[in-house]
Formats: C-alpha cells, sequence, structure tokens
C-alpha cells in the first residue's frame, strides 16, 4: 500500500514553454501533497505544500506565478512549470499523506525536467 | 534555508560490513525524524524512522539512534549489501510541519 505514482518521469521541452507534472496517491486519499526540487548531488527542497481544495502555501523564495500547484482531488495533484527556462531543469519529486501536515508523507518517483 | 551546491560526502564499506551513516539536525526542538534512502533517478524510500522521546529504535538490518544533546542521528545499516549502495538523507519534522532534508551522504558498498 501507500502507493505515489508521478507523471511523467521524465520531460525535455523548449525553453519558454509549461510543462505539467501529476501526482498521484493510488491507493490512499492524500489530504496534504507536497512538492520538492532537487538539483543533482543535493538535498531535497520543499517547494510547496498542497491541500485538497485549497490553495498551495510556497516556501520562501519559490514563485507561486511560475510553480502553479492544483489539488483538486484527494488522489491528485499538479505541479505546471509556467514559462520554463533552462535553470528549471531539476528533478521534481512529490509525496503525499493521508494525514494534515507532513508526517507518514509517501514519496513519488520523481519527474526529470529537462529545458533546453 | 537556502541549497548550496555540496559535493556529497561518501562512505564507502566493504560487503558485509556493518555501516554508519551520521546527520547533524538544526532545530533542537524538532520531534519526529526519518532516514530516506534515494537510489539514482528515483523518489526517496523510507528506511527508519524516530520520535524524540527515544534513543534507539531496530528496523530489519537497521537501526536509528538519536542523541538530543548534539542534534545527532545516526543510521547504522548491518552486514551491508551492494543492494544498500544509494543516498541516504535524514529529515527532521516538529510537530507535523513540513520536513527539513539533510544534505544526504553517499554510500557505497564494495564487492
Amino acid at each position: 500500500g501507500a502507493v505515489v505514482s508521478q507523471h511523467p518521469s521524465w520531460v525535455i521541452c523548449k525553453s519558454g514553454t509549461s510543462v505539467k507534472i501529476e501526482c498521484r496517491s493510488l491507493d490512499f486519499q492524500a489530504t496534504t501533497m507536497f512538492w520538492y526540487r532537487q538539483f543533482p548531488k543535493q538535498s531535497l527542497m520543499l517547494m510547496a505544500t498542497s491541500n485538497e481544495g485549497s490553495k498551495a502555501t510556497y516556501e520562501q523564495g519559490v514563485e507561486k506565478d511560475k510553480f502553479l500547484i492544483n489539488h483538486a482531488s484527494l488522489t491528485l495533484s499538479t505541479l505546471t512549470v509556467t514559462s520554463a527556462h533552462p535553470e528549471d531543469s531539476s528533478f521534481y519529486i512529490c509525496s503525499a499523506s493521508p494525514l494534515a501536515g507532513a508526517s507518514g508523507q509517501f514519496f513519488g518517483p520523481g519527474t526529470r525536467l529537462t529545458v533546453l | 534555508g537556502e541549497s548550496v551546491g555540496l559535493h556529497l560526502p561518501t562512505l564507502s564499506v566493504q560487503e558485509g560490513d556493518n555501516s554508519i551513516i551520521n546527520c547533524a539536525y538544526s532545530n533542537s526542538a524538532s520531534d519526529y525524524f526519518i532516514w530516506y534512502k534515494q537510489e539514482s533517478g528515483k523518489g526517496p524510500q523510507f528506511i527508519i524512522d524516530i520520535r524524540s522521546n527515544m534513543d534507539k529504535r531496530q528496523g530489519q538490518r537497521v537501526t536509528v539512534l538519536l542523541n538530543k544533546t548534539v542534534k545527532h542521528l545516526s543510521l547504522q545499516i548491518a552486514a551491508t549489501q551492494p543492494g544498500d549502495s544509494a543516498v541516504y538523507f535524514c529529515a527532521e519534522n516538529l510537530y507535523g510541519q513540513n520536513f527539513v532534508f539533510g544534505p544526504g551522504t553517499r554510500l557505497s558498498v564494495l564487492p
């Protein structure tokens, strides 16, 4: 149980285009979902926290107009990187928690974004 | 905090030996800690957790030790196997708020 999937697993796009990444909890309802970014050889950095049906809470320094997060249902959250640039190339990882808050979160496999 | 480009510390151990991976956490009020394993190109995988009211917790082949006095966590892996090769992160959590991840340690298991 407690499986989280992400789609796509790898995306390559041109600079200036927008990319949507999906995060799904497959066998549980996720009250809270988290989006992380991980640059090579670095740790995970939390970008935002989203609760179903409400606006996401963004970490300091993360542009909410650039990284659009939608948590429309208890099993799906999406991250849209708008007007992507090469510096947005990174590994994006989501996690989901069946509980309010961060305890017990389960991670997705990650999505590698390469912006040319 | 901001991310700084770091060269991941690496621990190399011989197959069959025990591994000890260390982590210093930042907030003395953190009350929940998790060790994650991340293989290349994959998301983090839960290994073991511990709450601040405990000093030690054991799982299958893994043990986590918590020293609150010096804000230090360690992960011990017994009889390290090639499949244990990965990057290991500790994460601290305060009252159910967001997790803060440590910088990670790369474990390389030598044949």
